[in-house]
């Protein structure tokens, strides 16, 4: 069982390149979240994803896009790489009931130059 | 989405229990407390989570006030191990599921 896998673990992009992000998990879980977090700061959710199909915005959605076409897979993707966007990425997922926990990656670090 | 305020940090001593507050006073009737951790250099980590009721695992204890405007997580024995951002969160139902995470409370343990 390997739980969130996401890749790469770290990337090194120029300032308007795209890339995605990928985030793959095999516990059969509805929901799927991307967060990013910047140094010293908190979690910011980015978009999530309620099942197959159904995806929606988050806190910070400007310059990303999603899109959920299997149960097992939320890839992430970066239009065009801006500075700002550098930091820790981190893909979740979790049962559909309010009462189930998240389980997350270990996080992409991404840094745009 | 449903706000929890913690303190920003707290300091404990290895081996004391630990008690970690969080209030939600607008909290709804069908939100869900939930706790998670994030040690150095890693992703958060669930921790525990109720509804109403105390909850107990083998990481820790939550206990929840009668009202449930604000929440307990209890360490019972602390570790340097537990050294981390904890996060206290509202998970909602019913469209609201998604985890909105705040600023959390660094726990620093000393030895």
């Amino acid at each position: 069982n390997a739980g969130v896998t996401q890749t790469p673990k770290f990337q090194v992009l120029k300032t308007g390149q795209s890339m995605t992000l990928q985030c793959a998990q095999d516990m059969n879980h509805e929901y799927m979240s991307w967060y990013r977090q910047d140094p010293g700061m908190g979690l910011r959710l980015i978009h999530y994803s309620v099942g197959a199909g159904i995806t929606d915005q988050g806190e910070v959605p400007n310059g990303y896009n999603v899109s959920r076409s299997t149960t097992e897979d939320f890839p992430l993707r970066l239009l065009s790489a801006a500075p700002s966007q550098t930091s820790v990425y981190f893909c979740a997922s979790s049962y559909s009931r309010a009462g189930g926990g998240y389980t997350f990656g270990s996080g992409t670090r991404l840094t745009v130059v | 989405d449903a706000k929890t305020t913690q303190p920003n940090s707290m300091e404990s001593n290895e081996e004391e229990p630990v008690h970690l507050p969080c209030n939600h006073s607008t909290i709804s009737g069908t939100d869900y407390i939930h706790w998670y951790r994030q040690l150095p250099s890693q992703g958060p980590e669930y921790v525990i989570h109720g509804l109403t009721s105390n909850v107990n695992n083998r990481m820790a204890s939550l206990a929840i006030a009668e009202d449930r405007k604000s929440s307990t997580l209890i360490l019972h024995r602390a570790t340097l191990r537990d050294a981390a951002v904890y996060y206290c969160i509202l998970r909602g139902q019913g469209g609201s599921e998604k985890l909105v995470f705040g600023k959390g409370t660094k726990l620093t343990v000393n030895p």
